[in-house]
Protein backbone atom coordinates (compact mmCIF):
# COMPACT_ATOMS: atom_id res chain seq x y z
CA UNK A 1 0.00 0.00 0.00
CA UNK A 2 1.45 3.30 -1.03
CA UNK A 3 2.02 5.91 1.76
CA UNK A 4 1.38 9.25 2.16
CA UNK A 5 2.96 11.62 -1.25
CA UNK A 6 4.01 14.94 -1.34
CA UNK A 7 4.90 17.12 -4.73
CA UNK A 8 7.07 18.26 -5.38
CA UNK A 9 9.83 17.77 -3.00
CA UNK A 10 11.38 20.95 -3.51
CA UNK A 11 9.71 24.17 -4.78
CA UNK A 12 12.31 27.33 -4.61
CA UNK A 13 10.52 30.60 -5.93
CA UNK A 14 10.96 34.24 -5.51
CA UNK A 15 9.36 36.32 -3.14
CA UNK A 16 5.54 37.57 -4.35
CA UNK A 17 5.17 34.24 -6.58
CA UNK A 18 2.11 31.61 -6.10
CA UNK A 19 3.63 28.26 -4.82
CA UNK A 20 0.66 25.04 -5.08
CA UNK A 21 1.66 21.79 -3.00
CA UNK A 22 -0.07 18.64 -3.03
CA UNK A 23 -0.69 16.06 -1.07
CA UNK A 24 -2.49 12.57 -2.28
CA UNK A 25 -3.17 10.60 1.26
CA UNK A 26 -3.36 6.95 1.69
CA UNK A 27 -6.15 5.27 -0.19
CA UNK A 28 -9.59 5.24 2.21
CA UNK A 29 -7.85 8.15 4.64
CA UNK A 30 -10.54 10.62 5.50
CA UNK A 31 -8.63 12.79 7.50
CA UNK A 32 -5.49 14.72 5.98
CA UNK A 33 -3.96 17.33 7.85
CA UNK A 34 -1.25 20.19 6.57
CA UNK A 35 1.99 20.84 9.18
CA UNK A 36 4.84 23.23 8.73
CA UNK A 37 7.86 23.56 9.98
CA UNK A 38 9.88 26.72 9.98
CA UNK A 39 13.43 26.84 10.41
CA UNK A 40 14.87 25.95 13.85
CA UNK A 41 11.22 25.65 15.06
CA UNK A 42 8.86 22.99 15.77
CA UNK A 43 6.31 21.11 13.39
CA UNK A 44 3.28 23.16 13.60
CA UNK A 45 -0.19 21.98 12.64
CA UNK A 46 -1.84 23.91 9.58
CA UNK A 47 -5.28 22.46 9.27
CA UNK A 48 -7.59 19.43 9.22
CA UNK A 49 -9.84 17.64 6.31
CA UNK A 50 -12.24 15.10 6.83
CA UNK A 51 -12.99 14.39 3.51
CA UNK A 52 -13.72 17.70 1.87
CA UNK A 53 -14.01 19.37 4.69
CA UNK A 54 -12.25 21.84 6.44
CA UNK A 55 -12.85 20.27 10.46
CA UNK A 56 -10.40 23.00 11.90
CA UNK A 57 -7.82 25.51 10.01
CA UNK A 58 -6.93 27.22 13.60
CA UNK A 59 -3.33 26.94 12.36
CA UNK A 60 -2.99 28.76 8.78
CA UNK A 61 -0.60 31.33 9.21
CA UNK A 62 -3.27 33.90 7.00
CA UNK A 63 -5.06 34.41 4.19
CA UNK A 64 -2.21 34.19 1.60
CA UNK A 65 -2.58 30.25 2.36
CA UNK A 66 -5.13 28.26 0.80
CA UNK A 67 -6.01 24.84 1.69
CA UNK A 68 -8.34 23.01 -0.91
CA UNK A 69 -9.46 18.95 -1.33
CA UNK A 70 -12.06 18.94 -3.84
CA UNK A 71 -13.60 15.64 -3.74
CA UNK A 72 -12.08 14.59 -0.80
CA UNK A 73 -9.21 12.84 -2.20
CA UNK A 74 -5.83 14.82 -2.50
CA UNK A 75 -5.51 17.79 -0.99
CA UNK A 76 -3.46 21.18 -2.56
CA UNK A 77 -2.04 23.92 -0.53
CA UNK A 78 -1.37 27.16 -1.84
CA UNK A 79 0.54 30.21 -0.78
CA UNK A 80 -0.28 33.55 -3.13
CA UNK A 81 1.62 35.52 -2.71
CA UNK A 82 4.63 33.81 -0.76
CA UNK A 83 6.92 35.93 1.49
CA UNK A 84 10.28 35.58 3.01
CA UNK A 85 8.73 34.30 5.74
CA UNK A 86 6.90 31.11 4.47
CA UNK A 87 9.92 29.34 3.63
CA UNK A 88 10.00 26.03 5.60
CA UNK A 89 8.82 21.98 5.18
CA UNK A 90 5.24 22.13 4.81
CA UNK A 91 4.18 18.12 5.81
CA UNK A 92 0.74 16.31 4.91
CA UNK A 93 -0.52 13.68 7.13
CA UNK A 94 -3.42 11.37 7.05
CA UNK A 95 -5.47 9.16 9.26
CA UNK A 96 -8.45 6.97 8.67
CA UNK A 97 -10.19 8.27 11.76
CA UNK A 98 -9.08 11.23 13.68
CA UNK A 99 -9.00 9.71 16.89
CA UNK A 100 -6.77 7.27 15.65
CA UNK A 101 -3.45 10.06 15.71
CA UNK A 102 -3.76 9.34 19.76
CA UNK A 103 -2.89 5.91 18.97
CA UNK A 104 -0.21 7.79 16.65
CA UNK A 105 -1.93 5.71 13.23
CA UNK A 106 -0.94 9.73 11.56
CA UNK A 107 1.19 8.75 8.54
CA UNK A 108 3.25 11.32 7.14
CA UNK A 109 4.44 12.52 3.86
CA UNK A 110 8.11 13.05 2.80
CA UNK A 111 7.22 16.55 3.02
CA UNK A 112 7.77 19.73 0.62
CA UNK A 113 10.77 21.95 1.16
CA UNK A 114 10.06 25.32 0.38
CA UNK A 115 12.65 27.82 -0.57
CA UNK A 116 11.46 31.82 -0.94
CA UNK A 117 14.10 33.75 -2.16
CA UNK B 1 5.47 29.75 24.31
CA UNK B 2 7.03 26.24 23.51
CA UNK B 3 4.44 23.50 24.89
CA UNK B 4 7.01 20.66 24.72
CA UNK B 5 10.82 21.25 25.57
CA UNK B 6 13.27 18.53 24.21
CA UNK B 7 16.51 18.46 25.53
CA UNK B 8 19.10 18.23 24.32
CA UNK B 9 18.30 20.15 20.73
CA UNK B 10 21.56 18.27 19.31
CA UNK B 11 23.93 15.51 20.25
CA UNK B 12 26.92 13.62 18.71
CA UNK B 13 27.93 10.64 20.34
CA UNK B 14 30.49 7.57 18.79
CA UNK B 15 28.79 4.41 18.24
CA UNK B 16 28.04 1.87 20.96
CA UNK B 17 27.52 5.19 23.64
CA UNK B 18 24.32 5.11 25.47
CA UNK B 19 22.40 8.14 25.33
CA UNK B 20 18.88 9.97 27.07
CA UNK B 21 17.07 12.43 24.93
CA UNK B 22 14.17 14.16 27.03
CA UNK B 23 11.12 15.99 26.87
CA UNK B 24 9.03 18.30 29.09
CA UNK B 25 6.31 20.41 29.62
CA UNK B 26 4.22 22.05 32.98
CA UNK B 27 1.26 20.21 31.55
CA UNK B 28 -0.42 17.18 31.92
CA UNK B 29 -0.77 15.13 28.97
CA UNK B 30 -3.19 12.39 28.02
CA UNK B 31 -0.51 10.61 26.10
CA UNK B 32 2.64 10.91 24.26
CA UNK B 33 4.24 10.10 20.88
CA UNK B 34 7.92 9.81 20.14
CA UNK B 35 8.48 9.95 15.88
CA UNK B 36 11.91 9.68 14.23
CA UNK B 37 12.57 11.65 11.29
CA UNK B 38 15.34 11.04 8.87
CA UNK B 39 16.50 13.56 6.27
CA UNK B 40 13.95 14.10 3.21
CA UNK B 41 11.58 11.32 4.94
CA UNK B 42 8.43 12.62 7.16
CA UNK B 43 8.32 11.86 10.54
CA UNK B 44 7.87 7.93 11.94
CA UNK B 45 5.97 6.95 14.72
CA UNK B 46 8.15 5.06 17.45
CA UNK B 47 5.56 4.43 20.45
CA UNK B 48 2.64 5.84 22.36
CA UNK B 49 2.81 6.51 25.81
CA UNK B 50 -0.38 6.45 27.87
CA UNK B 51 -0.11 5.27 31.57
CA UNK B 52 2.30 7.43 33.77
CA UNK B 53 4.90 5.66 35.39
CA UNK B 54 4.50 3.24 31.98
CA UNK B 55 7.88 2.17 30.06
CA UNK B 56 7.89 0.61 26.79
CA UNK B 57 10.90 -1.07 25.04
CA UNK B 58 11.53 -0.72 21.66
CA UNK B 59 14.78 -3.35 20.46
CA UNK B 60 17.57 -0.81 21.81
CA UNK B 61 15.03 1.80 22.55
CA UNK B 62 13.50 2.56 26.15
CA UNK B 63 10.35 4.93 26.56
CA UNK B 64 9.62 6.05 29.93
CA UNK B 65 6.64 8.35 30.35
CA UNK B 66 6.90 10.31 34.06
CA UNK B 67 5.02 9.82 36.53
CA UNK B 68 3.09 13.19 36.66
CA UNK B 69 2.69 12.41 32.69
CA UNK B 70 4.18 16.30 32.36
CA UNK B 71 7.68 14.30 30.96
CA UNK B 72 8.98 11.63 28.92
CA UNK B 73 12.19 9.98 28.24
CA UNK B 74 14.11 8.12 25.44
CA UNK B 75 17.37 6.29 26.60
CA UNK B 76 18.71 4.44 23.28
CA UNK B 77 21.75 1.65 24.77
CA UNK B 78 24.32 0.42 22.31
CA UNK B 79 23.61 3.44 19.26
CA UNK B 80 24.21 2.58 15.78
CA UNK B 81 24.92 4.45 12.88
CA UNK B 82 21.53 3.87 12.28
CA UNK B 83 20.14 5.95 14.64
CA UNK B 84 20.84 8.89 13.48
CA UNK B 85 17.94 11.18 12.81
CA UNK B 86 15.64 13.64 14.69
CA UNK B 87 13.69 12.16 17.69
CA UNK B 88 10.37 14.38 17.92
CA UNK B 89 8.45 14.05 21.24
CA UNK B 90 4.32 14.96 19.98
CA UNK B 91 0.95 15.23 22.22
CA UNK B 92 -2.39 15.40 21.01
CA UNK B 93 -3.93 17.94 22.46
CA UNK B 94 -8.25 18.64 21.80
CA UNK B 95 -8.00 18.65 17.73
CA UNK B 96 -4.54 19.80 17.27
CA UNK B 97 -1.59 17.64 17.47
CA UNK B 98 2.00 19.51 19.16
CA UNK B 99 5.66 18.56 18.62
CA UNK B 100 8.47 19.07 20.32
CA UNK B 101 11.57 20.84 18.72
CA UNK B 102 13.25 17.67 18.68
CA UNK B 103 16.18 16.45 19.48
CA UNK B 104 19.31 15.95 16.79
CA UNK B 105 21.28 12.74 17.12
CA UNK B 106 24.41 11.97 15.39
CA UNK B 107 25.99 8.58 15.72
CA UNK B 108 29.03 8.58 14.48
CA UNK B 109 30.44 5.23 13.47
Amino acid sequence: EAGVTQFPSHSVIEKGQTVTLRCDPISGHDNLYWYRRVMGKEIKFLLHFVKESKQDESGMPNNRFLAERTGGTYSTLKVQPAELEDSGVYFCASSQAHRDILRGEQFFGPGTRLTVL
Amino acid sequence: TQLLEQSPQFLSIQEGENLTVYCNSSSVFSSLQWYRQEPGEGPVLLVTVVTGGEVKKLKRLTFQFGDARKDSSLHITAAQPGDTGLYLCAIPEGNQFYFGTGTSLTVIP
